[in-house]
């Protein structure tokens, strides 16, 4: 079974950083290119990031390029997503997601974890 | 950026209605769009991929159409356990945008 499991949400200040990480099961990580989405608090799915299964090729919404970063560690089957500069309107709950395949046709997200909160307040 | 605009974005209903939810997109993107229903503090749920198709173990009173820049989410007879948010997305082109939402709720 297709687990995923994050971790690292909590309280953060304005300006300041965290990193989120996503233990994956059931499949074989090294093979799958990996997301991250997130949620504000009574808002809309907005897509965040994606990284290829080799970590080469790399995606990034507008709203946070230039202050995410996304990584993986295949030997560990783990997927990161490391925040910088951190502002309020980045606070939500950060879902890590696997798509079904690669292409056009199959990448919708049949799995995803639980998500972790971030809030970001003084 | 692809945009996608879902109407309405809040509907109520009552259990056995018809309901039909509309996706449109802002550029043509074939049929590469998924739909996702979500429930109050659990992550979405895929329903239908490739504008049409059922997910696995997804009730048949869920069906998907369109192509192109218009798609639509149709839910025959509403059902207790469908009161919930549901979503587009598409997935021609990254970023794999998601539309704004549509709540379903009791009336």
């Amino acid at each position: 079974e297709v687990q995923l499991v994050e971790s690292g949400g909590g309280l953060v200040q304005p300006g300041g950083s965290l990193t989120l990480s996503c233990s994956a099961s059931g499949f074989t990580f090294s093979t799958y290119p990996m997301h991250w989405v997130r949620q504000a608090p009574e808002k809309g799915l907005e897509y965040v990031s994606v990284i290829s299964n080799n970590g080469e090729t790399i995606y990034y919404a507008d709203s946070v390029k230039g202050r995410f970063t996304i990584s993986r560690d295949n030997s560990k089957n783990t997927l990161y997503l490391h925040m910088s500069s951190l502002a309020a309107e980045d606070t939500g709950v950060y879902y890590c997601v696997k798509a079904l395949g690669t292409t056009a046709a199959t990448r919708y997200y049949h799995c995803w974890g639980q998500g972790t909160l971030v809030t970001v307040s003084s | 950026d692809i945009q996608l605009t879902q109407s309405p974005s809040f509907l109520s209903a009552s259990v056995g209605d018809r309901v039909t939810i509309t996706c449109r997109a802002s550029q043509g993107i074939s049929n590469f769009v998924a739909w996702y229903q979500q429930k109050p503090g659990k992550a979405p749920k895929i329903l239908i991929y490739a504008a049409s198709t059922l997910q696995s173990g997804v009730p048949s009173r869920f069906s998907g159409s369109g192509s192109g820049t218009e798609f639509t989410l149709t839910i025959s007879s509403l059902q207790p356990e469908d009161f919930a948010t549901y979503y587009c997305q598409q997935l021609n082109t990254y970023p794999l945008t998601f539309g704004g939402g549509t709540k379903v709720e009791i009336k």
